[in-house]
């Protein structure tokens, strides 16, 4: 069993669209959770931390649910600009990486 | 100035040539780590470091060697290059401790081999 799984996607949307990805992790001691954009070849950056309590960057807002094991990302009023790969990464000593779901914005 | 820089950005070899992917940062960070990425795989690590005299291998270290020659520097070696290694390789530092894990990267690697 993977440490971090994701849905691949693609996940094709219209702008303006609502869209949420979840991700499940297996290690219930896993200490940290971030969600990475991936845009296509180039090097994951950083786009949210991950609390318990739930935290919002704009038009971001990212879940975390211990008992369950998951962690969820939603995008509101989705941009062109917004068509990446998510990757979702949480930490337990090392880092664990999903495959990443892939996002098309279209107009 | 990028903080994290690799080099070479892209590079194409031949099976059994030895290769090896450089990597130095200038965020004073003490952990660093090498990735390798494949389509659909997400990124795995390779090998991981905490401090100069710290070398610990991740979950796909065969093939591969580091070497932490100062806090700054973390390199990739490919011993004897095989083509399953042709892949998009990432350096990555941490400042670590707690509440500090978050990773930060360089651009990638494209490496082929042949």
């Amino acid at each position: 069993r993977k440490e971090v799984e994701q849905d691949p996607g693609p996940f094709n949307v219209p702008e303006g669209a609502t869209v949420a990805f979840n991700c499940t992790y297996s290690n219930s001691a896993s200490q940290s959770f971030f969600w990475y954009r991936q845009d296509c070849r180039k090097e994951p950056k950083l786009l949210m931390s991950v609390y318990s309590s739930g935290n919002e960057d704009g038009r971001f807002t990212a879940q975390l649910n211990r008992a369950s094991q998951y962690i969820s990302l939603l995008i509101r009023d989705s941009k062109l600009s917004d068509s990446a790969t998510y990757l979702c990464v949480v930490n337990f000593n090392k880092f664990y990486f999903g495959s990443g779901t892939k996002l098309n914005v279209k107009p | 100035d990028a903080d994290v820089t690799q080099t070479p950005r892209n590079r194409i070899t031949k099976t059994g040539k030895r290769i090896m992917l450089e990597c130095s940062q200038t965020k004073g960070h003490d952990r660093m780590y090498w990735y390798r990425q494949d389509p659909g795989l997400g990124l795995r690590l390779i090998y991981y470091s905490f401090d100069v005299k710290d070398i610990n291998k991740g979950e796909i270290s065969d093939g591969y060697s580091v070497s932490r020659q100062a806090q700054a520097k973390f390199s990739l070696s490919l011993e004897s290059a095989i083509p399953n290694q042709t892949a998009l390789y990432f350096c990555a530092t941490s400042p670590g401790g707690p509440g500090n894990e978050k990773l930060f990267f360089g651009s990638g690697t494209q490496l082929s081999v042949l």
